[in-house]
């Protein structure tokens, strides 16, 4: 079964560092997502993405946060200098963006800011 | 805006009997989609089930089935036949069709099978 993969699946930096997650959607899927969920939280939307732009964000997904889709495959997801309260597990999620427009997520990569 | 509420943090339920997870969900939007979605305790979100606000009968897929009441803005999950490896954290989730689909999250309900 086609599924979305995420790398790191954990990443330990310090606070102010850049980090990067990355994420591979499923292949035929047209829409992006990125969401993050601090521990013992709701699932929050970050931002959605399709035809290589941003089609939505939230009050989350300040300027310390940007997206890209480098080459046709990957999804990525980078904070410019992270923040002690962006420690989260971040999920990155797929969709045709047709029909129920169900979301495929991946397992998440979970981020810690020391 | 939407909203969509889980108020039963955690449950306790015995093999191989159902349970019922509440949500309810507010929107004046006529169309959206419900979803749920289960996280067990290795974290990744799996799928579980849909129900389009169109859709005239309540959706089931396996032991799964949604309990679909419009009026009461409510979208209760019935898992049927409980098993241990249903133990796991439960999330109600809602779309809007006018708001790019993307899924809005209730704070989930924490199920706990015993055997």
């Amino acid at each position: 079964e086609p599924e979305v993969t995420q790398t790191p699946s954990h990443q330990v930096t310090q606070m102010g560092q850049e980090v990067i997650l990355r994420c591979v959607p499923i292949s035929n899927h047209l829409y992006f997502y990125w969401y993050r969920q601090i521990l013992g939280q709701k699932v929050e939307f970050l931002v959605s993405f399709y035809n290589n732009e941003i089609s939505e964000k939230s009050e989350i997904f300040d300027d310390q946060f940007s997206v890209e889709r480098p080459d046709g495959s990957n999804f990525t997801l980078k904070i410019r200098s992270t923040k002690l309260e962006d420690s989260a597990m971040y999920f990155c999620a797929s969709s045709t963006g047709f029909g129920a427009n169900v979301l495929t997520f991946g397992a998440g990569s979970r981020l810690t800011v020391l | 805006a939407q909203k969509i509420t889980q108020t039963q943090p955690g449950m306790f339920v015995q093999e191989k009997e159902a349970v019922t997870l509440d949500c309810t969900y507010d929107t004046s939007d006529p169309s959206y989609g419900l979803f749920w979605y289960k996280q067990p305790s290795s974290g990744e979100m799996i799928f579980l089930i849909y129900q389009g606000s169109y859709d005239q009968q309540n959706a089931t897929e396996g032991r799964y089935s949604l309990n679909f009441q419009k009026a009461r803005k409510s979208a209760n999950l019935v898992i049927s036949a409980s098993q241990l490896g249903d133990s796991a954290m439960y999330f109600c989730a809602m779309s809007l069709q006018a708001a790019g689909n993307k899924l809005t999250f209730g704070g989930g309900t924490r199920v706990l099978v015993k055997p």
